[in-house]
């Protein structure tokens, strides 16, 4: 079945540990990205890749890495969490040329809290 | 990127036609309309995208007005089911879709 995985799927951390929130897609997209979903603000863009190697920031990057070291993985970094991190995250992933080009497929989601 | 603007919610009775607008006035000739739908806080899920001819799959129809700065998005029998928040972006073609911005949505709610 063609999807995004995220995992964990929930997670509850401390301050400053360190955490990784991975997302894989087995569709060959080239353009993955990260956002991040608050009460009244929308889905707001973390990071983006275009290809292996090929990463920018979005809109939100502050206090996140990503790496695309693979196509198919693109994981989200938090080097030093902090409580204003607390919230539901998502993966996609488009291709960019041919069918269906464009068109975001998402993961489930990764609700994380920190305390 | 084009910015869209959408009425934050709206009510529609369960049989009847559901008919989101979408607002994107500074939209360019190389943008598509997407409409995503995200169904409590799942992932969002695809509906149907056009860029200047009127669109229909098993899902919706999506109307585009000539002049491209506006569309509306049809749910023609809506079900309780179809209750979600609905989502409109911009987004052109190729790689320069790549910086994406999703506002807030319109929440449909269908009543029994």
């Amino acid at each position: 079945e063609a999807q995004v995985t995220q995992n964990p799927r929930y997670l509850i951390t401390v301050t400053g540990k360190k955490l990784t929130v991975t997302c894989s897609q087995n569709m060959n997209h080239e353009y993955m990205s990260w956002y991040r979903q608050d009460p009244g603000l929308g889905l707001r863009q973390i990071y983006y890749s275009m290809n292996v190697e090929v990463t920018d920031k979005g809109d939100v990057p502050e206090g996140y890495k990503v790496s695309r070291k693979e196509k198919r993985n693109f994981p989200l970094i938090l080097e030093s969490p902090s409580p204003n991190q607390t919230s539901l995250y998502f993966c996609a992933s488009s291709l960019f040329k041919g069918a269906g080009a464009n068109v975001l497929t998402f993961g489930a989601g990764s609700r994380l809290t920190v305390l | 990127d084009a910015k869209t603007t959408q009425p934050t919610s709206m009510d529609c009775a369960e049989g009847r036609a559901a008919n989101l607008p979408c607002n994107h006035s500074t939209i360019s000739g190389n943008e598509y309309v997407y409409w995503y739908r995200q169904i409590h806080s799942q992932g969002p899920q695809y509906i149907i995208h056009g860029l200047k001819n009127n669109e229909t799959n098993e899902m919706a129809s999506l109307i585009i007005t000539e002049d491209r700065k506006s569309s509306t998005l049809i749910l023609p029998h809506a079900t309780l089911r179809d209750t979600a928040v609905y989502y409109c972006i911009v987004r052109p073609s190729g790689t320069s879709g790549s910086r994406l911005t999703f506002g807030e949505g319109t929440q449909l709610t269908v009543n029994p």
